[in-house]
Protein backbone atom coordinates (compact mmCIF):
# COMPACT_ATOMS: atom_id res chain seq x y z
CA UNK A 1 0.00 0.00 0.00
CA UNK A 2 1.26 3.53 -0.88
CA UNK A 3 1.50 6.03 2.33
CA UNK A 4 2.48 8.63 0.06
CA UNK A 5 1.13 9.93 -2.78
CA UNK A 6 1.37 12.31 -5.08
CA UNK A 7 -1.92 12.50 -6.98
CA UNK A 8 -0.66 15.67 -9.98
CA UNK A 9 1.48 13.06 -12.50
CA UNK A 10 2.60 16.75 -14.06
CA UNK A 11 2.50 20.32 -13.81
CA UNK A 12 2.95 23.31 -16.09
CA UNK A 13 4.03 26.35 -14.86
CA UNK A 14 5.41 29.82 -16.96
CA UNK A 15 8.37 30.88 -16.08
CA UNK A 16 8.47 33.53 -13.00
CA UNK A 17 5.55 32.16 -11.74
CA UNK A 18 4.71 30.07 -8.56
CA UNK A 19 4.97 26.05 -8.78
CA UNK A 20 2.94 24.36 -5.95
CA UNK A 21 3.72 20.62 -5.78
CA UNK A 22 1.57 18.60 -3.36
CA UNK A 23 1.47 15.43 -1.52
CA UNK A 24 -0.59 13.74 0.86
CA UNK A 25 0.34 11.29 3.69
CA UNK A 26 -1.36 8.32 5.26
CA UNK A 27 0.96 7.06 8.37
CA UNK A 28 0.54 9.06 11.43
CA UNK A 29 4.04 7.71 12.37
CA UNK A 30 6.07 9.43 9.84
CA UNK A 31 8.28 12.16 11.85
CA UNK A 32 10.23 14.34 8.82
CA UNK A 33 9.44 15.01 5.34
CA UNK A 34 11.62 15.42 2.19
CA UNK A 35 11.61 16.71 -1.50
CA UNK A 36 13.95 15.37 -3.39
CA UNK A 37 14.11 16.11 -7.29
CA UNK A 38 14.93 14.07 -9.91
CA UNK A 39 16.54 14.73 -13.50
CA UNK A 40 16.65 12.12 -16.42
CA UNK A 41 19.11 10.03 -15.95
CA UNK A 42 20.16 10.91 -12.99
CA UNK A 43 19.54 9.70 -9.02
CA UNK A 44 17.25 11.85 -6.70
CA UNK A 45 19.41 14.85 -5.41
CA UNK A 46 17.74 16.47 -1.64
CA UNK A 47 16.13 19.52 -2.37
CA UNK A 48 14.31 20.38 0.73
CA UNK A 49 13.41 19.12 4.21
CA UNK A 50 10.81 19.88 7.01
CA UNK A 51 10.58 18.16 10.74
CA UNK A 52 7.07 17.46 12.18
CA UNK A 53 7.27 19.69 14.84
CA UNK A 54 7.59 22.48 11.92
CA UNK A 55 4.57 23.73 9.73
CA UNK A 56 7.00 25.13 7.40
CA UNK A 57 10.60 25.85 5.98
CA UNK A 58 12.20 27.86 3.65
CA UNK A 59 15.31 28.00 1.49
CA UNK A 60 15.70 30.22 -1.27
CA UNK A 61 12.99 30.05 -3.60
CA UNK A 62 11.85 26.59 -2.19
CA UNK A 63 9.20 26.20 0.84
CA UNK A 64 7.70 23.49 2.20
CA UNK A 65 4.71 23.68 4.25
CA UNK A 66 3.28 21.13 6.51
CA UNK A 67 -0.02 20.42 7.79
CA UNK A 68 -0.23 17.63 9.99
CA UNK A 69 -3.64 17.56 10.83
CA UNK A 70 -4.92 16.74 7.03
CA UNK A 71 -1.35 15.05 6.18
CA UNK A 72 -0.50 17.41 3.71
CA UNK A 73 2.50 18.79 2.38
CA UNK A 74 3.72 21.24 0.02
CA UNK A 75 6.51 22.58 -2.08
CA UNK A 76 6.11 26.18 -3.08
CA UNK A 77 8.65 27.29 -6.27
CA UNK A 78 8.81 31.04 -6.50
CA UNK A 79 9.75 32.52 -9.00
CA UNK A 80 9.93 29.05 -11.08
CA UNK A 81 13.09 28.57 -13.61
CA UNK A 82 13.10 26.78 -16.20
CA UNK A 83 15.76 25.44 -14.94
CA UNK A 84 13.46 23.52 -12.40
CA UNK A 85 11.94 21.52 -14.64
CA UNK A 86 12.22 18.04 -13.56
CA UNK A 87 10.17 15.13 -11.43
CA UNK A 88 9.67 15.76 -7.94
CA UNK A 89 9.31 13.28 -5.37
CA UNK A 90 8.09 13.71 -1.83
CA UNK A 91 9.25 11.46 0.84
CA UNK A 92 8.17 10.71 4.30
CA UNK A 93 10.75 9.21 7.38
CA UNK A 94 9.75 6.64 9.64
CA UNK A 95 11.54 4.73 12.49
CA UNK A 96 12.11 1.85 11.67
CA UNK A 97 14.06 -1.04 13.90
CA UNK A 98 16.43 0.58 16.06
CA UNK A 99 16.82 3.86 15.88
CA UNK A 100 16.79 3.37 12.02
CA UNK A 101 14.82 5.42 9.34
CA UNK A 102 12.92 4.49 6.01
CA UNK A 103 12.44 6.78 3.38
CA UNK A 104 9.07 6.15 1.88
CA UNK A 105 8.59 7.81 -1.67
CA UNK A 106 5.85 9.67 -3.46
CA UNK A 107 5.33 8.26 -7.02
CA UNK A 108 6.65 12.01 -8.11
CA UNK A 109 5.25 14.59 -10.10
CA UNK A 110 7.06 15.73 -13.17
CA UNK A 111 7.22 19.51 -13.27
CA UNK A 112 7.72 21.69 -16.69
CA UNK A 113 8.64 25.56 -16.34
CA UNK A 114 7.76 27.06 -19.90
CA UNK A 115 10.11 29.99 -21.04
CA UNK B 1 34.04 13.41 -7.91
CA UNK B 2 30.54 11.24 -7.83
CA UNK B 3 29.31 11.16 -3.88
CA UNK B 4 27.39 7.58 -4.61
CA UNK B 5 28.59 5.70 -7.66
CA UNK B 6 26.75 2.81 -8.98
CA UNK B 7 27.83 0.11 -11.51
CA UNK B 8 27.05 -0.82 -13.90
CA UNK B 9 24.59 1.94 -15.65
CA UNK B 10 22.76 -0.68 -17.24
CA UNK B 11 22.30 -4.30 -17.51
CA UNK B 12 20.12 -6.38 -19.56
CA UNK B 13 20.19 -10.32 -18.83
CA UNK B 14 18.79 -13.12 -19.04
CA UNK B 15 16.02 -15.01 -16.78
CA UNK B 16 17.59 -17.13 -14.47
CA UNK B 17 21.00 -15.54 -14.31
CA UNK B 18 23.03 -14.03 -10.91
CA UNK B 19 24.24 -10.55 -11.39
CA UNK B 20 25.33 -7.81 -9.02
CA UNK B 21 25.34 -4.44 -8.90
CA UNK B 22 28.03 -2.48 -7.12
CA UNK B 23 27.88 0.61 -5.33
CA UNK B 24 29.92 2.94 -3.63
CA UNK B 25 30.02 5.97 -1.62
CA UNK B 26 33.32 8.25 -1.05
CA UNK B 27 30.85 10.77 1.44
CA UNK B 28 32.17 8.83 4.60
CA UNK B 29 28.74 7.74 5.53
CA UNK B 30 28.25 4.72 7.26
CA UNK B 31 24.77 4.17 6.52
CA UNK B 32 23.84 2.35 2.80
CA UNK B 33 20.58 1.14 1.48
CA UNK B 34 19.34 -0.05 -1.67
CA UNK B 35 15.69 0.83 -3.45
CA UNK B 36 13.72 -0.45 -6.74
CA UNK B 37 11.77 2.02 -8.78
CA UNK B 38 8.96 -0.30 -10.60
CA UNK B 39 7.58 0.45 -13.74
CA UNK B 40 4.96 3.17 -12.50
CA UNK B 41 7.79 5.38 -10.82
CA UNK B 42 7.36 4.16 -7.50
CA UNK B 43 10.73 4.13 -5.33
CA UNK B 44 10.64 1.20 -2.83
CA UNK B 45 12.90 0.78 0.16
CA UNK B 46 14.71 -2.63 -0.10
CA UNK B 47 17.38 -2.64 2.11
CA UNK B 48 19.14 -0.51 4.92
CA UNK B 49 22.59 -1.44 6.46
CA UNK B 50 24.93 -0.16 8.90
CA UNK B 51 27.49 -1.67 10.51
CA UNK B 52 25.20 -2.60 13.13
CA UNK B 53 21.90 -3.57 11.92
CA UNK B 54 20.66 -4.39 8.38
CA UNK B 55 16.97 -3.80 7.64
CA UNK B 56 15.31 -5.88 4.94
CA UNK B 57 11.93 -4.57 3.34
CA UNK B 58 9.72 -7.96 4.21
CA UNK B 59 8.04 -7.58 0.52
CA UNK B 60 12.09 -8.07 -1.07
CA UNK B 61 12.50 -11.71 -2.51
CA UNK B 62 15.25 -13.59 -0.41
CA UNK B 63 16.77 -13.84 -4.35
CA UNK B 64 17.55 -10.43 -3.45
CA UNK B 65 20.77 -10.03 -1.08
CA UNK B 66 23.21 -6.82 -0.13
CA UNK B 67 26.69 -7.34 0.49
CA UNK B 68 28.75 -4.84 2.46
CA UNK B 69 32.78 -5.65 1.73
CA UNK B 70 33.20 -2.29 4.36
CA UNK B 71 31.64 1.21 5.05
CA UNK B 72 32.03 2.55 1.47
CA UNK B 73 30.37 -0.46 -0.27
CA UNK B 74 26.86 -2.20 -0.29
CA UNK B 75 26.81 -3.98 -3.62
CA UNK B 76 23.19 -6.11 -4.37
CA UNK B 77 23.37 -9.48 -5.54
CA UNK B 78 20.69 -10.85 -7.65
CA UNK B 79 20.06 -14.83 -8.15
CA UNK B 80 17.82 -16.94 -10.57
CA UNK B 81 16.75 -12.88 -12.21
CA UNK B 82 12.74 -13.12 -13.44
CA UNK B 83 11.13 -10.96 -15.74
CA UNK B 84 9.93 -8.80 -12.32
CA UNK B 85 13.00 -8.02 -11.44
CA UNK B 86 13.29 -5.10 -14.20
CA UNK B 87 13.21 -2.03 -12.78
CA UNK B 88 15.68 1.03 -11.96
CA UNK B 89 17.69 -0.29 -8.66
CA UNK B 90 19.07 3.03 -6.54
CA UNK B 91 21.81 2.83 -4.16
CA UNK B 92 21.50 5.77 -1.09
CA UNK B 93 23.34 6.70 1.39
CA UNK B 94 23.16 8.61 4.34
CA UNK B 95 24.96 9.55 8.14
CA UNK B 96 23.72 7.14 10.80
CA UNK B 97 20.18 7.11 10.46
CA UNK B 98 19.89 10.75 9.42
CA UNK B 99 16.88 11.52 7.31
CA UNK B 100 18.42 12.71 4.20
CA UNK B 101 19.67 10.37 2.06
CA UNK B 102 22.18 10.64 -1.25
CA UNK B 103 21.45 8.83 -4.37
CA UNK B 104 23.51 7.34 -7.15
CA UNK B 105 22.58 7.66 -10.66
CA UNK B 106 20.66 4.07 -10.93
CA UNK B 107 21.16 1.12 -12.69
CA UNK B 108 18.73 0.08 -15.27
CA UNK B 109 18.08 -4.07 -14.97
CA UNK B 110 16.30 -5.52 -18.23
CA UNK B 111 15.64 -8.97 -17.90
CA UNK B 112 14.67 -10.86 -21.37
Amino acid sequence: DQQVKQNSPSLSVQEGRISILNCDYTNSMFDYFLWYKKYPAEGPTFLISISSIKDKNEDGRFTVFLNKSAKHLSLHIVPSQPGDSAVYFCAASAPVGTGANNLFFGTGTRLTVIP
Amino acid sequence: DTAVSQTPKYLVTQMGNDKSIKCEQNLGHDTMYWYKQDSKKFLKIMFSYNNKELIINETVPNRFSPKSPDKAHLNLHINSLELGDSAVYFCASSHGWENIQYFGAGTRLSVL
